[in-house]
């Protein structure tokens, strides 16, 4: 069974530029999240997707921030425009079911906006 | 507000030594509780979990934790450490909402591990 996939693994941007980070989850699984980690902080959960559903996304810094899940199968998250604060690694994690069920963690994209 | 705490950024062992990594939790109602380990230049891998039952629950590479509701902690243990055991290590919580929204996991800024041979 793959695992969670991210891309890019790293992306390096000036302040004020765009980008979109993908996830692909483990197939079949309905639960989507992201969560980011800015350097040495605790890991923060940004939103949840249920397939399509926004279920949660009070996580969202502000409205730079934009994800989309279309069709229920993969989901990106686009920051624009970016900011220096928003330097970190961003994770995407997904489960089969909710709640009692562990989230599988994909590797990360690490995001440094200059 | 709810949190998980961490209260050491590293810990140091020797190999064949046991250790321990705490956790310490603060929710309210019933917390579901995760340890992650993070290798350099990987994603989070799971390890183990508590939901309920045992309090001491066993977990992946001879990991175990043991959950004390009295104390709110759920620290990780391994009997021998191993210098492959060296990574950080992240402790989590989840605790249902009354829609089950708000699931995600509640992460304590984790703890490095480090094994000497």
């Amino acid at each position: 069974e793959a695992g969670v996939t991210q891309f890019p693994s790293h992306s390096v941007i000036e302040k004020g530029q765009t980008v979109t980070l993908r996830c692909d989850p483990i197939s079949g699984h309905d639960n989507l999240y992201w969560y980011r980690r800015v350097m040495g902080k605790e890991i923060k959960f940004l939103l949840h997707f249920v397939k399509e559903s926004k279920q949660d996304e009070s996580g969202m810094p502000n409205n730079r921030f934009l994800a989309e899940r279309t069709g229920g199968t993969y989901s990106t998250l686009k920051v624009q425009p970016a900011e220096l604060e928003d330097s970190g690694v961003y994770f995407c994690a997904s489960s089969h079911r909710d709640f009692a069920y562990e989230q599988y963690f994909g590797p990360g994209t690490r995001l440094t906006v200059t | 507000a709810q949190s998980v705490a961490q209260p050491e950024d590293q810990v140091n062992v020797a190999e064949g030594n046991p250790l321990t990594v705490k956790c310490t939790y603060s929710v309210s109602g019933n917390p579901y509780l995760f340890w992650y380990v993070q290798y350099p230049n990987r994603g989070l891998q799971f390890l183990l979990k508590y939901i309920t039952g045992d309090n001491l629950v066993k977990g992946s590479y001879g990991f175990e934790a043991e959950f004390n509701k009295s104390q709110t902690s759920f620290h990780l243990k391994k009997p021998s450490a191993l210098v492959s055991d060296s990574a950080l290590y992240f402790c989590a919580v989840r605790v249902m909402g009354a829609n089950q929204a708000g699931t995600a996991l509640i992460f304590g800024k984790g703890t490095t591990l480090s094994v000497s041979s």
